[in-house]
């Protein structure tokens, strides 16, 4: 049964900073990975889809990257700003396109 | 194009009472999902179809829960009776893909309904 776990559970930084956070996961054999990014009270929205046969996707300030092999990914926001402030979401693809999520890093970017 | 939307926005209901939840779907998405996100944690699946047949339901508590997509659009997820720990936010999602090998696109998740059991 896959897990996905996310390091740190939640995170304060002041503007401007480059931030990674940590995803992993238990099962190699996944297909796709995908970053949400979810506000309070809010549904999720998707940053950034990793297909399996790819090492890296990038949107303006965000960069993730996908390592099967070693069961890690990682979210890479570049000089923060408070509207950064949400939490993030890490998941899984399996075959049947089904998504296995990690616990959420709360991340707070302070003016 | 137009999102996955879900109705109500918010539920509050008093424990042994039944709730319906209702989810439409981006037009030509072949499969839905249904996931429980409590409070603090990610998202939990609790049910995908792909058109109107179901392809994995086996996280749905089905002494309580129930789903359907009769004509292999709109969804409902239905609680009866609901306790107090079915409190969370009910995310419906569709993709147009049955299968991520595939390779193409993603979710598309709609703004959930919340659930809170008194």
């Amino acid at each position: 049964k896959q897990e996905v776990t996310q390091i740190p559970a939640a995170l304060s930084v002041p503007e401007g900073e480059n931030l990674v956070l940590n995803c992993s996961f238990t099962d190699s054999a996944i297909y796709n990975l995908q970053w949400f990014r979810q506000d309070p009270g809010k549904g999720l929205t998707s940053l950034l889809l990793i297909q399996s046969s790819q090492r890296e996707q990038t949107s303006g300030r965000l960069n993730a990257s996908l390592d099967k092999s070693s069961g890690r990914s990682t979210l890479y926001i570049a000089a923060s700003q408070p509207g950064d402030s949400a939490t993030y979401l890490c998941a899984a693809y399996n075959a049947g396109n089904m998504l296995t999520f990690g616990g959420g890093t709360r991340l707070m970017v302070k003016p | 194009e137009a999102g996955v939307a879900q109705s109500p926005r918010y539920k509050i209901i008093e424990k042994r009472q039944s709730v319906a939840f209702w989810c439409n779907p981006i037009s030509g998405h072949a499969t839905l999902y249904w996931y429980q996100q409590i409070l603090g944690q990610g998202p939990k699946l609790l049910i995908q179809f792909q058109n109107n047949g179901v392809v994995d339901d086996s996280q749905l508590p089905k002494d309580r829960f129930s789903a359907e997509r009769l004509k292999g659009v709109d969804s409902t997820l239905k609680i009866q009776p609901a306790k107090l720990e079915d409190s969370a936010v009910y995310l419906c999602a569709s993709s147009p893909l049955a299968r991520a090998a595939q390779g193409r696109g993603g979710y598309t998740f709609g703004s959930g309904t919340r659930l809170t059991v008194v």
